[in-house]
């Protein structure tokens, strides 16, 4: 049973396009985040949300609307996509966020 | 900026040798610390975490922690060729809201 599961793995879009991705954790943790890996494998944070509520926004252009409905979800939503945007964007969670955190599989967005 | 500094590698390793990797930090509020192993095309997956100064061993992992010198280590015993990937050092921010990673350290195992 996935612990950390985020759809879709692979999204291919073209420029201008809006897309969603979505993020799921059933391990009862009350911190979710969204982090950006670059071509260059650095991981970077760019949301942390804990129990529904945004904890850090870490200077993410205001295309990027992540949103919770409960604290098991943070799904991740991107208007106007951008030749920039192209990452593997991982969605994780832990029980606090000082802790150890758990990722899901990664999406790996291609804008072209 | 808080900043959580690694080299990048490639570290290469002979098989049944001792790998290690080294980390800094610049937030002295850190209390947390964390490693991760990352294969190629994968997730980060959690290895090890510190909380207090010294040594925490895990089977074949020992990290290290030297909050004085707001330093991180980890080292694998006996390295084996499926130890081969990208290692991340990870360090909570003093908020204590996130994870501040590093860049990657490359580690390649020999057989």
């Amino acid at each position: 049973d996935t612990a950390v599961s985020q759809t879709p793995k692979y999204l291919v879009t073209q420029m201008g396009n809006d897309k969603s991705i979505k993020c799921e954790q059933n391990l009862g943790h009350d911190t979710m985040y969204w982090y950006k890996q670059d071509s260059k494998k650095f991981l970077k944070i760019m949301f942390s949300y804990n129990n529904k509520e945004l904890i850090i926004n870490e200077t993410v252009p205001n295309r990027f609307s992540p949103k919770s409905p409960d604290k098991a979800h943070l799904n991740l939503h991107i208007n106007s996509l951008e030749l920039g945007d192209s990452a593997v964007y991982f969605c994780a969670s832990s029980l606090k966020g000082a802790d150890g955190a758990f990722f899901g599989q990664g999406t790996r967005l291609t804008v072209v | 900026q808080k900043e959580v500094e690694q080299n990048s590698g490639p570290l290469s390793v002979p098989e049944g040798a001792i790998a290690s990797l080294n980390c800094t930090y610049s937030d002295r509020g850190s209390q947390s610390f964390f490693w991760y192993r990352q294969y190629s095309g994968k997730s980060p997956e959690l290895i090890m975490s510190i909380y207090s100064n010294g040594d925490k061993e895990d089977g074949r992992f020992t990290a290290q922690l030297n909050k004085a010198s707001q330093y991180v280590s980890l080292l694998i015993r006996d390295s084996q060729p499926s130890d081969s990937a990208t290692y991340l050092c990870a360090a909570a921010n003093q908020a204590g809201t996130a994870l501040i990673f590093g860049k990657g350290t490359t580690l390649s195992v020999s057989s």
